[in-house]
């Protein structure tokens, strides 16, 4: 079945660049479209960006400005970027799979999550 | 954005009793050329991800126990777990697929009365 698993620093500094790549397992990449989602602790959901695997992307207004989305499939990976990052960007971050091959789907696979931490 | 807002916000029920939780959206998720409503259920347990429950409003995803149902249309739904069993505790989220930004509602923590 399909897997998901975020890798990357638990931990970033103030101001830097949150780096994290999602990797795809037991399945294709391919006619899927693949978010990224975060939560900071105690607290909700918030959708920050989805692509296709063919790069169509499609971001949060309230991030777009510092979130880059990419996709690799020859690795079967997808990636994000966060820029300058404050506290508040201190979440779980989880990726995930739109559950049809068209862009307005439900999430039915998702990765464990991997806890980012903004702190010097 | 389309705002969800879920009530209510937490509810204690007896193990083998009805609970019902709300979702209001700020604005219809019904695309009416295909007359789907574009709203999933998420169950959460402490230090997991989400899992989908249900989509389209009510369509059970695969595996989901038939005591998890889904309905509403257009700006309110409803998840109803019919009989509570213990394994059922969990922050439930709805969550809006209809438009951009994907929204989330802000979560009922289900427990046992």
């Amino acid at each position: 079945q399909v897997q998901l698993q975020e890798s990357g620093p638990g931990l970033v500094k103030p101001s830097e660049t949150l780096s994290l790549t999602c990797t795809v397992s037991g399945g294709s990449i391919s006619n899927y479209y693949w978010s990224w989602i975060r939560q900071p602790p105690g607290k909700g959901l918030e959708w920050i960006a989805y692509i296709y695997y063919r790069g169509n992307t499609n971001y949060n207004p309230s991030l777009q400005s510092r979130v880059t989305i990419s996709v690799d499939t020859s690795k079967s990976q997808f990636s994000l970027k966060l820029t300058s990052v404050t506290a508040a960007d201190t979440a779980v971050y989880y990726c995930a799979r739109g559950r049809g091959t068209y862009s307005n789907s439900a999430f039915d696979i998702w990765g464990q999550g991997t806890m980012v931490t903004v702190s010097s | 954005d389309i705002v969800m807002t879920q009530s209510p916000d937490s509810l204690a029920v007896s193990l083998g009793e009805r609970a019902t939780i709300n979702c209001k959206s700020s604005q219809s998720v019904l695309y009416s050329s295909n007359n789907k409503n574009y709203l999933a259920w998420y169950q959460q347990k402490p230090g997991q991800p989400p899992k989908l429950l249900i989509y389209w409003a009510s369509t059970r995803e695969s595996g989901v126990p038939d005591r998890f149902s889904g309905s509403g249309s257009g700006t309110d739904f409803t998840l109803t777990i019919s009989s509570l069993q213990a394994e059922d505790v969990a922050l439930y989220y709805c969550h809006q697929y209809y438009g951009t930004p994907r929204t989330f509602g802000q979560g009922t923590k289900v427990e046992i009365k």
